[in-house]
């Protein structure tokens, strides 16, 4: 089925500083879900995009979802330990996701 | 307030054992999913069901059996374990497949 692909696979921040996971698909994508996974633990759901443009923020955490609906984003601010983990996006499609193998984030104190 | 209940958390089995891996959810969603996590790869998804009776299969659907009898509850069967089934096993439930997934906090099952 239809995969997005993630970059980058790892991320090292320093904590304090910004960073951006992108999620890039060759065909227009109906939606965009965002998970995060902590380190020995299970995906949790973050945020589902919708609409062209659209653009959501949770605390010190910004999703996008392109114009043309092929790319997404997710922006973190001032990163802390506790982003620590991978993000997942993927598209829900026929009832179900399918999950690429998302980014995973490593902050250094 | 369980949200997704997976048992057992952890197992080992032998080549060749079965077992059944249940989930559980709470929530009167329609929708389950069972998926597989290997080591620093993302999930993929072995068998689905979209409501009480009925399953489907996934990506990986080989040496696995799925049966929803109850909508509360969706079993993921190994009817003859290889190492190759050795992986983290997740469940999730949806109240569309359309909408974001809950999901427990998974089986960590190995075979030797």
């Amino acid at each position: 089925g239809q995969q997005v692909m993630q970059i980058p696979q790892y991320q090292h921040v320093q904590e304090g500083e910004d960073f951006t996971t992108y999620c890039n698909s060759s065909t227009t994508l109906s939606n965009i879900q965002w998970y995060k996974q902590r380190p020995g633990g299970h995906p949790v759901f973050l945020i589902q995009l919708v609409k062209s443009g659209e653009v959501k923020k949770q605390k010190r955490l910004t999703f996008q979802f392109g114009e043309a609906k092929k790319n997404s984003s997710l922006h973190i601010t001032a990163t802390q330990t506790t982003d620590v983990g991978t993000y997942f996006c993927t598209q829900a499609a026929g009832n179900k996701l399918t999950f690429g193998g998302g980014t995973r984030v490593l902050v250094k104190p | 307030n369980a949200g997704v209940t997976q048992t057992p958390k952890f197992r080992v089995l032998k080549t060749g054992q079965s077992m059944t891996l249940l989930c559980a959810q709470d929530m009167n969603h329609e929708y389950m999913y069972w998926y597989r996590q290997d080591p620093g790869m993302g999930l993929r998804l072995i068998h689905y069901s979209v409501g009480e009776g009925t399953t489907a299969k996934g990506e990986v659907p080989d040496g696995y059996n799925v049966s929803r009898l109850k909508k509360q509850n969706f079993l993921l069967g190994l009817e003859s374990a290889a190492p190759s089934q050795t992986s983290v096993y997740f469940c999730a439930s949806s109240p569309t497949g359309g909408n974001g997934y809950t999901f427990g906090s998974g089986t960590r099952l190995t075979v030797v």
